[in-house]
């Protein structure tokens, strides 16, 4: 089974600290995905990444940065933490193709004070 | 760009009732679509994907979907609810020979009476 894990399923930060959310994989999956989930507008994409040290902006990606210096490993980086991304993350993972299944982690929900 | 339109963000049926929860998209050609289920406190689980082989997509746990492209739509069934399938449920499309994420809908929470 494709296992994608996530660092922590709890965070709470304040107002401008740095945040780190880690992600990893099990199943030597290319793409990886950074979503952001919140009640009544779905998940929106933040920031993906198809190989090791590529990185592409998603519909979202203000505020955040990302990492993948291993093929494993993506991570998503808030430079300085806001309210306004207090919110649940949810990483994911895929082989390379469209029509492939993309495997989520249970999600980090994180709260900005 | 496309989209995609989940009509109703709560929809209630009893135990044993049919479940029906729709699904439609916005893309000139026909995209691959994927419907997901989110149990409490989880991340999202793959339920089936349309990829053209077949329509009528079977999925895990008793669901299917029926591809219409003259509807533009991907409406997601399951005969009798059961109370385990309480969840919140997500609508995704991807545009063939994109390279990106994926596109979801707004959400669906399925709600089942006893």
């Amino acid at each position: 089974d494709v296992k994608v894990t996530q660092s922590s399923r709890y965070l709470v930060k304040r107002t401008g600290e740095k945040v780190f959310l880690e992600c990893v994989q099990d199943m030597d999956h290319e793409n990886m995905f950074w979503y952001r989930q919140d009640p009544g507008l779905g998940l929106r994409l933040i920031y993906f990444s198809y190989d090791v040290k590529m990185k592409e902006k998603g519909d979202i990606p203000e505020g955040y940065s990302v990492s993948r210096e291993k093929k494993e490993r993506f991570s998503l980086i808030l430079e300085s933490a806001s309210t306004n991304q207090t919110s649940m993350y949810l990483c994911a993972s895929s082989l390379v193709g469209p029509q492939e299944t993309q495997y989520f982690g249970p999600g980090t929900r994180l709260l900005v004070l | 760009a496309q989209s995609v339109t989940q009509l109703g963000s709560h929809v209630s049926v009893s135990e044993g009732a049919l479940v029906l929860l729709r699904c439609n998209y916005s893309s000139s050609v026909p995209p691959y679509l994927f419907w997901y289920v989110q149990y409490p406190n989880q991340g999202l689980q793959l339920l089936l994907k349309y990829t053209s082989a077949a329509t009528l997509v079977k999925g895990i746990n008793g669901f299917e979907a029926e591809f219409k492209k003259s509807e533009t739509s991907f409406h997601l069934t399951k005969p009798s609810a059961h109370m385990s399938d309480a969840a919140e449920y997500f609508c995704a499309v991807r545009a063939r020979g994109g390279a990106d994420g994926l596109t979801f809908g707004k959400g669906t929470h399925l709600i089942i009476q006893p």
